[in-house]
This record gives structure tokens, sequence and C-alpha cells, in this order.
């Protein structure tokens, strides 16, 4: 089975431009998460849904964030404008609805700002 | 807030050493998970520990969960270079609006050199 795909793996951009991350997570996954990785904050939850529905978004840093999840099959994260400090590896995970049930992570997007 | 913080930061060691890692929180978490992650890609889950006292073992990994469910502690013996990585550990919150929400450590980072 394929595994949580994300796209691009990598992506420099230049500050003030729209960034756009996309995730396809596991087929039949009823969870999605958006997680931020940097050496500064670690591994930091920033929104997740639970059958297309947005169920905690207190991570999203600001207004400059944002997340889609049109169907169950299909995730965006999107930054307008991105700024340098947004740089990080952004992490896109699904699981099945349960408790405890294992979360898969992506490979990442690696993105930069510059 | 729920912090995870895990000690030590980095480690160094050679191949055949034992090595134990530590996570520490003041806050109880209903189970913990332990996560290894390789460059260029998202963690993995390793284990889930859930009972306050509990010891799992993973071939030369034995992971204990602390009897008041606050700390964690991971343990490799005879280290090989194949267990270099990231080792994360991260706290399941069992309540409320946080059902089901992990809060990560900082990791640590494993290197064993052959």
């Amino acid at each position: 089975d394929a595994g949580v795909i994300q796209s691009p793996r990598h992506e420099v951009t230049e500050m003030g431009q729209e960034v756009t991350l996309r995730c396809k997570p596991i087929s039949g996954h009823d969870y999605l998460f958006w997680y931020r990785q940097t050496m500064m904050r670690g591994l930091e939850l920033l929104i997740y849904f639970n059958n297309n529905v947005p169920i905690d978004d207190s991570g999203m840093p600001e207004d400059r964030f944002s997340a889609k999840m049109p169907n169950a099959s299909f995730s965006t994260l999107k930054i307008q404008p991105s700024e340098p400090r947004d740089s990080a590896v952004y992490f896109c995970a699904s699981s099945l609805s349960g408790y405890l049930n294992t979360i898969y992570f992506g490979e990442g997007s690696w993105l930069t700002v510059v | 807030t729920q912090l995870l913080e895990q000690s030590p930061q980095f480690l160094s060691i050679q191949e055949g050493e034992n090595l134990t890692v530590y996570c520490n929180s003041s806050s109880v978490f209903s189970s913990l998970q332990w996560y290894r992650q390789e460059p260029g890609e998202g963690p993995v889950l390793l284990v889930t520990v859930v009972t306050g006292g509990e010891v799992k073992k993973l071939k030369r990994l034995t992971f204990q969960f602390g009897d008041a469910r606050k700390d964690s502690s991971l343990h490799i013996t005879a280290a090989q270079p194949g267990d270099t990585g990231l080792y994360l550990c991260a706290g399941v919150s069992a309540g409320g609006t946080s059902y089901g929400k992990l809060t990560f450590g900082q990791g640590t980072i494993l290197t064993v050199h052959p």
C-alpha cells in the first residue's frame, strides 16, 4: 500500500510568495494531521482533520497559514505570504480513528523561504 | 500546555555500547509513544506504552512507562550503526478537545559509530 504522499518534497521560494503544500493520506484513514518540524521547536502539530472537518487548528501560527481538506484523499497547507521564519519541514500524517491507532507520516516537504 | 523534555539531546557512542534516552513531563499522559526518524524521512512509530509501569521490549530496545505516567525511557542494548537516527517521544492526550493529540519531545539525535 502507498503511504502518505506529500508534494513538493523540496521548495525554495522568495519571501512574500504563496506556498502550497499538498498531501494524499493513506486510503481509508479518517484522520489527517499537519506538523511542522524545526531544530528550534521540534515537531509541532499545526492542525488536524477528522472526516475532512478541521478539529483543532490551535497550532496554526497565524493567519498567513490555512489548511483545507476538500475530500478524503487530499489536503493542502497554504502559506500566504511566506516569511523566512516559515522555513521548516512540513509533515502530513494520517491515521484511522480509534485511540492509539498508529499515525503514519509522509516524507515531508522541505520549505526554504529566502 | 503539556510539555515533554527529552534528554540527552545528542548522544554519540561506539558500536556495542548501551544507552538510555529519557522523556519527562510534569503532566500525566494517557499513553506515550516512541518514534524513530531517519534523515529525509518522517517519524516511524516504534512502540506505544499505555499502563503505568509497563515495560515493552522490541529486540534490543526496551521501553518503560513511569508508574505515574509522566515519564518514559528507551534503553538500547549493544547499539549498532543502524540504530543511528532521531528518537522522539510523544505523549498522547486523552481528554476533551485534545483527544488523541500528540505532544512531541524535542528529540534525541543518536549516532552510533562502527
